[in-house]
């Protein structure tokens, strides 16, 4: 099976730095994702890490250690439009063509003025 | 480019009644998945179709059923409906091999009453 933890809720102030944190368990592993998606709206695709290291885009980085099973995604400069939840994702198998994300639950950004 | 359409946008059944979804991917995509989402939740993986064929399926029951038609778009289809089934449904597409960076549409809000 396959399983991703993460904090349901974080809070930060406008002009912070935040980091959501992701432990994944998974019978096989190819890669994780973020997505973010605000109220009332689809998810978007944010970054992915295949191996492991930090891939900067923006003022969104993320990182993946393969052999502690953890990535997190950092946010810097928060702004007021940075609340929303953010989704950390592993495709289910290795075939890219043809396959879906297992997702977390989700964390919950709010960031204050 | 037009992103992932999703009709309809809301929708209100009756227990016992069935629903049909509809998906059309981003031009060019060919892959097409479909989740659910609850409240306070992330996606959860229902089916997913790659060239007109289903590569996966998540833990759902057999009242739920998808099809891929030659244009690439999608149904998914719900009989016998149970209050439980009341949820936000996503749909995403992505190019092939890079099934980790999926485009949602804005989905479908089923509420069984």
């Amino acid at each position: 099976g396959q399983s991703l933890e993460q904090p349901s809720e974080v809070t930060a102030v406008e002009g912070a730095i935040v980091q959501i944190n992701c432990t994944y368990q998974t019978s096989g592993f190819y890669g994780l994702s973020w997505y973010q998606q605000h109220d009332g709206g689809a998810p978007t695709f944010l970054s992915y890490n295949a191996l492991d290291g930090l891939e900067e885009t923006g003022r969104f980085s993320s990182f993946l250690s393969r052999s502690d099973s953890y990535g997190y995604l950092l946010l810097q400069e928060l702004q007021m439009k940075d609340s929303a939840s953010y989704f950390c994702a592993t495709p289910i198998d290795k075939d890219q063509a043809g396959t879906a994300l297992i997702f977390g639950k989700g964390t919950t950004l709010s960031v204050s003025s | 480019d037009a992103g992932v359409t999703q009709s309809p946008t809301h929708l209100i059944k009756t227990r016992g009644q069935h629903v049909t979804l509809r998906c059309s991917p981003i031009s060019g995509h060919k892959s097409v998945s479909w989740y659910q989402q609850v409240l306070g939740q992330g996606p959860q993986f229902i089916f997913q179709y790659y060239e007109k064929e289903e590569r996966g399926r998540g833990n759902f029951p057999d009242r739920f059923s998808a099809r891929q038609f030659p244009n690439y778009s999608s149904e998914l289809n719900v009989n016998a409906l149970l209050l439980g089934d009341s949820a936000l449904y996503l749909c995403a597409s992505s190019h092939t091999d890079t099934a980790y960076e999926q485009y949602f549409g804005p989905g479908t809000r089923l509420t069984v009453t």
